[in-house]
Parts: C-alpha cells; structure tokens; sequence
C-alpha cells in the first residue's frame, strides 16, 4: 500500500537553528508532492509544493523542500527557525492519478526563543 | 472568495445524538474530501466526492454518511455519535487531480462525544 512517512515526530529548536524534517514515501510511479503547516488552532495551509521540474522547491516563510527521486524523499529545509515557525508539518503525495492526497503523520516543530 | 467553511466550529454530543457537519466551497471545486484528525496520528480520510451526485469511502469511513448534492456543499452526517468519534474534522477541497490535487482546507469543526 502507498504510504508516507514521517521519522521525526517531534522536533525541539531554539531560534536562529537550522530545521530539516524527513519525507519517505513508498511509491514507484509519478508523483505531486506537498507540505502543509498548522499553526496552532488553525487549519493546514499549503507551505510548498512539487510538481515537475525543479527538485529544489521554495516556499513561503523561507522554507525549501528537496524532492530526491532515487531516496523517495521530499524534506523540508529552514536555514535559521524563528519561534513562529511552531506548528504541526505535514508532507503529503499525490501519487500518479490518484483521487486523493496521501499524509503523513505529521511532524510537531517546537521553537524557543 | 470565502474559500472553504465549516459549520460548526465547536459541537459537544451526546452518545448515541446524531449531527450533520457542514462544508461548503465557493471556488467551484470539483473534489471535495472529509478528513479527521487524531494526536499524534496525522489526517485520516473519512470520504471523498470527485463531483456532485458521486462519493467515495476513505480509510476510515465507519459510522459516517455523505452526500453530494450540489458542487458547492458536501455534509458530513454522524447518525449514532460514539466517543470514538471525538476529533477535529477538516473539510477540503481541490479543482483537478490532474497536475497535483492541491488541497484547500477549512477551518475545522472540534466534536467531542461524551
């Protein structure tokens, strides 16, 4: 079965550090991938997404996603985090021409100032 | 555009009560889907309509009903509420599979089920 993984499932920084959370997914063919964010109390709002192209995708905020076919990856990349990027990080796939999106479990970014 | 919206924001039930979740989209989407969201476990798709007058199941479409009547709305209906069933709900929508799905959520609706 097509599936996404996300390994960290809890993320703790102090401000200004560099952020990288991990994608997998297990899917063979073409796909569209995405990451989503949900700030506290809020619903998902589309970060970043892959299409074609590329690989290397920048979003909003200052964050980037690396999309590496051969690894079935697609990690989200921030260079300095800042105590507002505290949020729950999902990735999701569309694989193929699929009727709906694939998530992952998500990922919980606690920022410190 | 208002974008997608959810009605209501916040619903207490008792067990065995019976409740319609509202969705509705202005941005004449085709798809339509119906997520719930767990701690610690990510979005579980409830079901999904790829147009009025079609739906689909998800993975976890038990003791849920949907129906598509028109573009714009897609109720999610709870007939005998369970404490299982406590979660947030996000309705979403999308114009086109075909270059991505990309997905626009709404807001959420919190349900706890006592």
């Amino acid at each position: 079965a097509q599936s996404v993984s996300q390994h960290n499932h809890h993320v703790i920084l102090s401000e200004a550090a560099s952020l990288e959370l991990g994608c997998n997914y297990s899917y063979g063919g073409t796909v569209n991938l995405f990451w989503y964010v949900q700030y506290p109390g809020q619903h998902l709002q589309l970060l970043l997404k892959y299409f074609s192209g590329d690989p290397l995708v920048k979003g909003i905020k200052g964050f980037e996603a690396e999309f590496i076919k051969s690894k079935f990856s697609f990690n989200l990349r921030k260079p300095s985090v800042q105590w507002s990027d505290t949020a729950e990080y999902f990735c999701a796939v569309h694989p193929g021409f699929a009727d709906k999106l694939i998530f992952g479990t998500g990922t919980r970014l606690q920022v410190f100032p | 555009n208002a974008g997608v919206t959810q009605t209501p924001k916040f619903r207490i039930l008792k067990i065995g009560q019976s409740m319609t979740l509202q969705c509705t989209q202005d941005m004449n989407h085709n798809y339509m889907y119906w997520y719930r969201q767990d701690p610690g476990m990510g979005l579980k798709l409830i079901y999904y309509s790829v147009g009025a007058g079609i739906t689909d199941k998800g993975e976890v479409p038990n003791g849920y009903n949907v129906s598509r009547s028109t573009t714009e709305d897609f109720p999610l209906r709870l007939e005998l509420a369970a404490p299982s069933q406590t979660s947030v709900y996000f309705c979403a929508s999308s114009y086109s599979i075909a270059g991505g799905n990309e997905q626009f959520f709404g807001p959420g609706t919190r349900l706890t089920v006592l």
